[in-house]
């Protein structure tokens, strides 16, 4: 993930609300998704955005998406304990390439 | 429906000894991809099929890594012979179609070459 980066680390309080951030290259992007790690196991599709829109929204989850900036955020309202993982952000080139960046572990606390 | 199934869980070899890993994507998923995942790192695209074929190979290393979807449906990632920096995760995800970032991964295999 040379081309994707995230900050490695976010710690929370259980309610709070956590906002893991991403920056991008690719300007020719046309998807960007967040997938979810948990301990042991593969990766989960959590929920994406096309480029055109700035924001969409999954019942807790909310991405914002500066293309000008090439930034993206994701914002999960109520943290869980359950939330805990590793997320990971991810770029769909138009060459059909999936670019991940180096994971962001989230950790909360009860 | 049953989720992509890697085995084996979790390997210890030797290096210089050969490693092999099998994967069975979910029925129906037309593309296979096989990653690595360094500890602390996002998964690295290997290689990536579509059906038997292998149209993204670019980031494999040819010289001990090879892969084969003979039938189209399952694969098998291989290293021979494998080094100390091969330990990492091996992931295996699928997906129904090309040109697509909505994979479906299974639980990874780890490998630890002492």
């Amino acid at each position: 993930g040379e081309d994707v980066e995230q900050s490695l680390f976010l710690s929370v309080r259980e309610g709070d609300s956590s906002v893991i951030n991403c920056t991008y290259t690719d300007s020719s992007s046309t998807y960007l998704y967040w997938y979810k790690q948990e301990p042991g196991a593969g990766l989960q599709l959590l929920t994406y955005i096309f480029s055109n829109m700035d924001m969409k929204q999954d019942q807790r989850l909310t991405v914002l998406l500066n293309k000008k900036d090439k930034h993206l955020s994701l914002r999960i309202a109520d943290t869980q304990t359950g939330d805990s993982a590793i997320y990971f952000c991810a770029e769909a080139r138009n060459t059909g390439k999936l670019i991940f960046g180096q994971g962001t572990t989230l950790q909360v606390k009860p | 429906e049953a989720g992509v199934v890697q085995s084996p869980r979790y390997k210890i070899i030797e290096k210089k000894q050969p490693v092999a890993f099998w994967c069975n994507p979910i029925s129906g998923h037309n593309t296979l991809y096989w990653y690595l995942q360094n500890l602390g790192q996002g998964p690295e695209l290997l290689i990536r099929y579509e059906n038997e074929e292998a149209v993204d190979d670019s980031q494999l290393p040819k010289d001990r890594f090879s892969a084969e979807r003979l039938k189209g449906v399952d694969s098998t990632l291989k290293i021979q012979p494998a080094e100390l920096g091969d330990s990492a995760v091996y992931l295996c995800a699928s997906s129904r179609q090309a040109d697509t970032g909505e994979l479906f991964f299974g639980e990874g295999s780890r490998l630890t070459v002492l």
